[in-house]
């Protein structure tokens, strides 16, 4: 079975510019949430998607957005791009909702310049 | 004050020690995960529980719900074994634990 795969795996843009990271969860999982980890706040919950519907969502401000397509595939978009939006981005994959055994993908690795 | 704290931050070992990192919530918590980041960003999970004790290989895992503590001991430290260790559930998680083991 394939794991979690997020792309890209790196990422540079500029401030202002807007970027949209790609999360696909293992075959069958219906559950994917959102993490940004920096060196001073390790992991922090953006948002959990599950069947298409948003069911949690994290203390970010709303340039972070995200959805999940029927395929159970999620994208989180990050508008207007601070210097501080620099982090990995960590998508997890559930079979199920809530606090159930996750797999996690390698990440993206955005760097804001 | 953070919801998940671990203890230590940092921690060096020499090779065949055996180690403690503790977690400590003060949120409900229905299940505590321990994940694994080596260097380079991927995350594995090693344990999820709710209650006493699981182990896998040379690392254990044990909770106490009424305390809010769970720890996670590895047995016969190995260099292989330096990574980030980080705990948490109901998606809040620590800052993690940097171990180091030296050969």
């Amino acid at each position: 079975k394939a794991g979690v795969t997020q792309t890209p795996r790196y990422l540079i843009k500029t401030r202002g510019q807007q970027v949209t990271l790609s999360c696909s969860p293992i075959s069958g999982h219906r559950s994917v949430s959102w993490y940004q980890q920096t060196p001073g706040q390790g992991l922090q919950f953006l948002f959990e998607y599950f069947s298409e519907t948003q069911r949690n969502k994290g203390n970010f401000p709303g340039r972070f957005s995200g959805r999940q397509f029927s395929n159970s595939r999620s994208e989180m978009n990050v508008s207007t791009l601070e210097l501080g939006d620099s982090a990995l981005y960590l998508c997890a994959s559930s079979a199920l909702q809530g606090n159930t055994e996750a797999f996690f993908g390698q990440g993206t690795r955005l760097t804001v310049v | 004050k953070n919801e998940v704290e671990q203890s230590p931050q940092n921690l060096t070992a020499q090779e065949g020690e055996f180690i403690t990192i503790n977690c400590s919530y003060s949120v409900g918590i229905s299940a505590l995960h321990w994940l694994q980041q080596h260097p380079g960003g991927g995350i594995v999970s090693l344990f999820m529980l709710s209650s006493g004790k699981k182990k896998h290989g040379r690392l254990i895992a044990t909770i106490n719900i009424q305390e809010k503590h769970s720890s996670l001991h590895i047995t016969a430290s190995h260099p292989r074994d330096s990574a980030v260790y980080i705990c948490g559930g109901n998606l809040i998680f620590g800052k993690g634990t940097k171990l180091s083991v030296k050969p």
